[in-house]
């Protein structure tokens, strides 16, 4: 596609619900990047993929995050039992290559609320 | 770990003044640096970047130099417009690891 695709735009969800979250990325990056971004706050840095790969899964904030990628396309990021404090926009970006040569394009964001 | 640490806002300036938000790095390798901007409603995309010491990425009359001595990064503009009026994010990305970090973000507002 032109450009990063993320669905849904909004999501509102009850507390302890699952949500899927997901990231179409641009068509042949093979770098992909999670972040959270809360009202008020920075970008938190959540997983990043090179390919199928997720080399570094440090910055889930907890067991209830997991994100996958498959076909080194498009990835899911999933928040079992949702809390409150999940509320925030998610944001997916990718880049061809390394950041550090190639520029990361960021989608739109998913808009989550918990209630 | 890698990271950025940025000026914290929001900052607001008049048509016309001059621009500094500080930005400084700590890292373990050897970073390239960014500057991102998010503008009202739309989605982050990158203002400019370097990727070796004394680098100096420009765009739309922003500028940052990449200074190694002083793990900085600093952006500056010489005339700020009403029309950047955003919040900016300093990256980071360290080769070895191949993802970005960002800082906490600081919003620009600039009054006509």
């Amino acid at each position: 596609g032109a450009g990063v695709s993320q669905s849904p735009s909004n999501k509102v969800t009850e507390k302890g619900k699952d949500v899927e979250l997901r990231c179409d990325p641009i068509s042949g990056h093979t770098a992909l990047y999670w972040y959270r971004q809360s009202l008020g706050q920075g970008l938190e840095f959540l997983i990043y993929f090179q390919g199928n790969s997720a080399p570094d899964k440090s910055g889930l904030p907890s067991d209830r995050f997991s994100a996958e990628r498959t076909g080194g396309s498009v990835s899911t990021l999933t928040i079992q039992r949702t809390q409150q404090e999940d509320s925030a926009v998610y944001l997916c970006a990718s880049s061809l290559d390394s950041p550090g040569l190639t520029e990361a394009f960021f989608g739109q964001g998913t808009r989550l609320t918990v209630v | 770990g890698d990271s950025v640490t940025q000026m914290e806002g929001p900052v607001t300036l008049s048509e016309e003044a001059f621009l500094t938000i500080n930005c400084t790095y700590t890292a373990t390798g050897y970073p390239s640096l960014f500057w991102y901007v998010q503008y009202p409603g739309e989605g982050l995309q990158l203002l400019l970047k370097a990727t070796k010491a004394d680098d100096k990425g420009s765009n739309k009359g922003f500028e940052a130099t990449y200074r190694k001595e002083t793990t900085s990064f600093h952006l500056e503009k010489g005339s700020v417009q009403v029309s950047d009026s955003a919040v900016y994010f300093c990256a980071l990305s360290v080769s070895n690891n191949n993802d970005m970090r960002f800082g906490a973000g600081t919003r620009l507002t600039v009054k006509p």
